[in-house]
């Protein structure tokens, strides 16, 4: 089983539906949580980082981390053409200092 | 600019040869990364180094190398050895390797063999 799982997609929504993208992990060492967006053949660039439970927003994107259900979800509002893109979570395990990587959400969003 | 340099962008190897990726960063970063990311996957950790003359394996090192001689500079060779080398590689680079230190990915080489 792997630590961190995410559903590959591909996801496809119209233009301005909100998107919901998730990861759920198994070790409680993992701390500090981001989301990463790569577009294709790119490398990722970090979009949103939190640390603690509860919401974080930024412009259209919201970053919601639950410890208790191990569990983060990023939302995309008024989803653009933009944002197609490949969505990985990337939790940080403090007991041994490395970046763990989802396996990435393929989002396309049709004009 | 700051940022990191990948090169080259594509590669073609023959089976039984050893390639080294480039990779460099004018961020003035400690840490540097290597990635591997295959289709369909997250990114796996090939090496990472803390800082110059220093490094350290990560969780897929086996058929690859690499060397921190200066500090803007972290080639990745992969060798004969790996046994399926064809890939997107990343190379990432950080402040130093805090939780808070976001880490900064280069372009990417794709890898090919042939």
């Amino acid at each position: 089983q792997k630590e961190v799982e995410q559903d590959p997609g591909p996801l496809s929504v119209p233009e301005g539906a909100i998107v919901s993208l998730n990861c759920t992990y198994s070790n409680s060492a993992f701390q500090y949580f981001m989301w990463y967006r790569q577009y294709s053949r790119k490398g990722p660039e970090l979009l949103m980082y939190t640390y603690s439970s509860g919401n974080k927003e930024d412009g259209r994107f919201t970053a919601q981390v639950d410890k208790s259900s191990k569990y983060i979800s990023l939302f995309i509002r008024d989803s653009q053409p933009s944002d197609s893109a490949t969505y990985l979570c990337a939790m940080y395990r403090s007991n041994t200092g490395k970046l763990i990587f989802g396996q990435g959400t393929t989002l396309q969003v049709k004009p | 600019d700051g940022g990191i340099t990948q090169s080259p962008k594509y590669l073609f190897r023959k089976e039984g040869q050893n390639v080294t990726l480039s990779c460099e960063q004018n961020l003035n970063h400690d840490a540097m990364y290597w990635y591997r990311q295959d289709p369909g996957q997250g990114l796996r950790l090939i090496y990472y180094s803390q800082i110059v003359n220093d490094f350290q394996k990560g969780d897929i090192a086996e058929g690859y190398s690499v060397s921190r001689e200066k500090k803007e500079s972290f080639p990745l060779t992969v060798t004969s050895a790996q046994k399926n080398p064809t890939a997107f590689y990343l190379c990432a680079s950080s402040m130093d390797r805090g939780p808070y230190n976001e880490q900064f990915f280069g372009p990417g080489t794709r890898l090919t063999v042939l």
